[in-house]
């Protein structure tokens, strides 16, 4: 089972700040099969990023996706309101998912 | 568009079976994506339960191998969840979602709403 850590547990930030998550993997996620997740109270999870770095359509160029190997990075450039929600990583390489436990991104 | 219903009942009794059906729209059930179950307990992160293509295909979280059953139903365009011997660490509000394998290599693109299921007597 590939083990996915999640940092930081929460950010504390400001609309129009910028935010840095990461993911690590507990061994090498191939071919870079990496998503994020955002979240919203009372929404369905939305896909932001697949393939490590590719945005999912629809998905404000603000977010990017980041890395390879075992280290992956969601970046949100100058915070929107709606931006203040939790984010997963999520690795699809294996025939088992896994999830981040989350990071919580809040105002 | 591609639109996914979860249905089922919201209220289920300890050491009874979950079952959840998940409707499909706008996308054939019949193609090259699988199908996926993904639950969220109270306070706690997104767990994975399985998938499964519409050849019968399954592939499950190991945490719930035991207990879990996925199912499709190709002439309603649905795919079902039975999960049994649920306990109140059951209670969660459980996801559909699609796998894209048709374009891409497999993230969950599009999702249902959720449904809340209480285990409760």
């Amino acid at each position: 089972e590939i083990v996915l850590t999640q940092s930081p547990g929460t950010l504390s930030l400001s609309p129009g700040e910028g935010a840095t998550l990461t993911c690590r993997a507990s061994q090498t996620v191939s071919s870079s099969y990496l998503a994020w997740f955002q979240l919203r109270p009372g929404q369905a999870p939305r896909l932001l990023i697949f393939g490590a770095s590719t945005r999912a359509t629809g998905v404000p160029d603000r977010f990017s996706g980041s890395g390879s190997g075992t280290d992956f990075t969601l970046t949100i450039n100058r915070l929107e309101p709606e931006d203040f929600a939790v984010y997963y990583c999520q690795q699809y390489a294996s025939s088992l998912r896994t999830f981040g436990q989350g990071s919580r991104v809040e105002i | 568009q591609v639109h996914l219903q979860e249905s089922g009942p919201g209220l289920v009794k300890p050491s009874g079976t979950l079952s959840l059906t998940c409707a499909v729209s706008g996308d054939s059930i019949s193609g090259p994506n699988r199908w996926n179950w993904v639950r969220q307990s109270p306070g706690k992160g997104l767990e994975w339960i399985g998938e499964i293509f519409h050849t019968g295909i399954t592939s499950y979280n190991p945490s719930l191998d035991s207990r879990v059953t996925i199912s499709v139903d190709r002439s309603k365009n649905q795919f079902s969840l039975n999960l049994n011997s649920v306990t109140a660490a059951d209670t969660a509000v459980y996801y559909c979602a699609r796998a894209n394998y048709d374009v891409w290599s497999g993230p969950l693109d599009y999702w249902g709403q959720g449904t809340l299921v209480t285990v409760s007597s």
